[in-house]
């Protein structure tokens, strides 16, 4: 079945520099991958997504790069803001079964 | 318009007991989906239900089950609850006709097994 490996599990970066995040997923049926944040005490909230047929996407300091071939998706957070601290959540979703799978998480932590 | 609503936000059990998670979705949402999300750890999938019908299920024993009702309202059970099975419950709801649309979390239930 489908498997979605995330990588760093912590991330550490200074207030302003940018930081990213990769996801690597193993079917390459799936379509669609959104971006999860989660805030301390909080359920994760969506921030951005792309599907297959896009290979970028961006909001204000966020972006979502999609390289299909190799089967990998990143998160860029440029301009890093204390806020921007929380749990960043990738995940894949196969059209086959509706299902996401989710990556393991990683922490981002924000060094003022 | 409201977001999803959790009942109870916590709760304490003993090793044995059962416990009944309530989810309320988005007005208009037909999909509700359970996740487990211990420290440390990731969201594990639990099921998904859309239109009264489980349409996913994650690799969890028998002793967790849900249902939806026809007004979309979810509920989670765990049976003979063990000590692992404290962790956060979130329940996130979506339009559902695919998984490909937003999924609106709520805030969690919290269930302590002592």
């Amino acid at each position: 079945g489908e498997n979605v490996e995330q990588h760093p599990s912590t991330l550490s970066v200074q207030e302003g520099d940018s930081a990213v995040i990769k996801c690597t997923y193993s079917d390459s049926a799936s379509n669609y991958f959104p971006w999860y944040k989660q805030e301390l005490g909080k359920g994760p909230q969506l921030i951005i997504d792309i599907r297959s047929n896009v290979g970028e996407k961006k909001d204000q300091r966020i972006a979502v790069t999609l390289n299909k071939t190799a089967k990998h998706f990143s998160l860029h957070i440029t301009e890093t803001q204390p806020e921007d601290s929380a749990v960043y959540f990738c995940a894949a979703y196969l059209d086959s079964n509706y299902q996401l799978i989710w990556g393991a998480g990683t922490k981002l932590i924000i060094k003022p | 318009k409201a977001g999803v609503t959790q009942t109870p936000r916590y709760l304490i059990k003993t090793r044995g007991q059962q416990v009944t998670l309530s989810c309320s979705p988005i007005s208009g949402h037909r999909s509700v989906s359970w996740y487990q999300q211990t420290p440390g750890q990731g969201l594990q999938f639990l099921f998904e239900y859309f239109s009264e019908t489980q349409r996913n299920k994650g690799n969890f024993p028998g002793r967790f089950s849900g249902r939806q009702f026809s007004n979309s309202r979810s509920e989670m059970n765990v049976s003979t609850l063990e000590l692992g099975d404290s962790a956060l419950y979130l329940c996130a709801s979506s339009l559902g006709v695919d998984n490909t649309g937003e999924l609106f979390f709520g805030e969690g239930s919290r269930l302590t097994v002592l």
